[in-house]
């Protein structure tokens, strides 16, 4: 079935520092793939998205492109602050489940930023 | 406008006590989901619903049952709590199948 499989965290960086986290997947068909982000506290909330290979996804300074031929979606930002501190899931659509959407979701990697 | 919000926000429940987790949306939104979130794991699905009235099993129902009697609710029961049910908890909707889902903050449920 598919799956999404992130990096091992948790990540702590200095302010500033250059961040990847690295996101494959396995998926029959042609999937959208997100990147989500929970901060302390909240639930999950849409940071970014690409639907179709080789598009970019971008939001808040992060960016992600849909790599079809490595199937990867890494999430990379240059200059990363405290408060992107949070936990952050790589998704995807898994299809649909009887009219519904599927999102099958990575394992979650936390990420610490110190000032 | 307050988007998905759940409760109760927390609670601790004994092994076979019974609870119901509700989740209220105000988008007028079709399309309801409960998921669970466990260390070191993604989300999983457990059950959603494809408009009032409808609910139909995800990856992981067992133990759980749902409701959608308004379009605006959603609720999950535990008929008999067990350890393995302690979990944090989120729902989330959205407006079309295609279309971003909107989480709640979570409740955060310990079976003792």
């Amino acid at each position: 079935g598919d799956s999404v499989t992130q990096m091992e965290g948790p990540v702590t960086l200095s302010e500033e520092a250059f961040l990847t986290i690295n996101c494959t997947y396995t998926a029959t068909g042609y999937p959208s793939l997100f990147w989500y982000v929970q901060y302390p506290g909240e639930g999950l909330q849409l940071l970014l998205k690409a639907t179709k290979a080789d598009d970019k996804g971008s939001n808040k300074g992060f960016e992600a492109t849909y790599r079809k031929e490595t199937t990867s979606f890494h999430l990379e930002k240059g200059s990363v602050q405290v408060s992107d501190s949070a936990v952050y899931f790589c998704a995807l659509t898994g299809g649909l489940i009887q009219g519904a959407q599927k999102l099958v979701f990575g394992q979650g990697t936390r990420l610490t930023i110190n000032p | 406008n307050a988007g998905v919000t759940q409760t109760p926000k927390f609670r601790v429940l004994k092994t076979g006590q019974s609870m119901t987790l509700l989740c209220a949306q105000d988008m007028n939104h079709e399309y309801m989901y409960w998921y669970r979130q466990d260390p070191g794991m993604g989300l999983r699905l457990i059950h959603y619903s494809v408009g009032e009235g409808t609910t139909a099993k995800g990856e992981v129902p067992d133990g759980y049952n749902v409701s959608r009697l308004k379009k605006q609710n959603f609720l999950l029961g535990l008929e008999s709590a067990a350890p393995s049910q302690t979990s944090v908890y989120f729902c989330a909707s959205s407006g079309s199948p295609i279309r971003e889902q909107y989480f709640g903050p979570g409740t955060r449920l310990t079976v003792t």
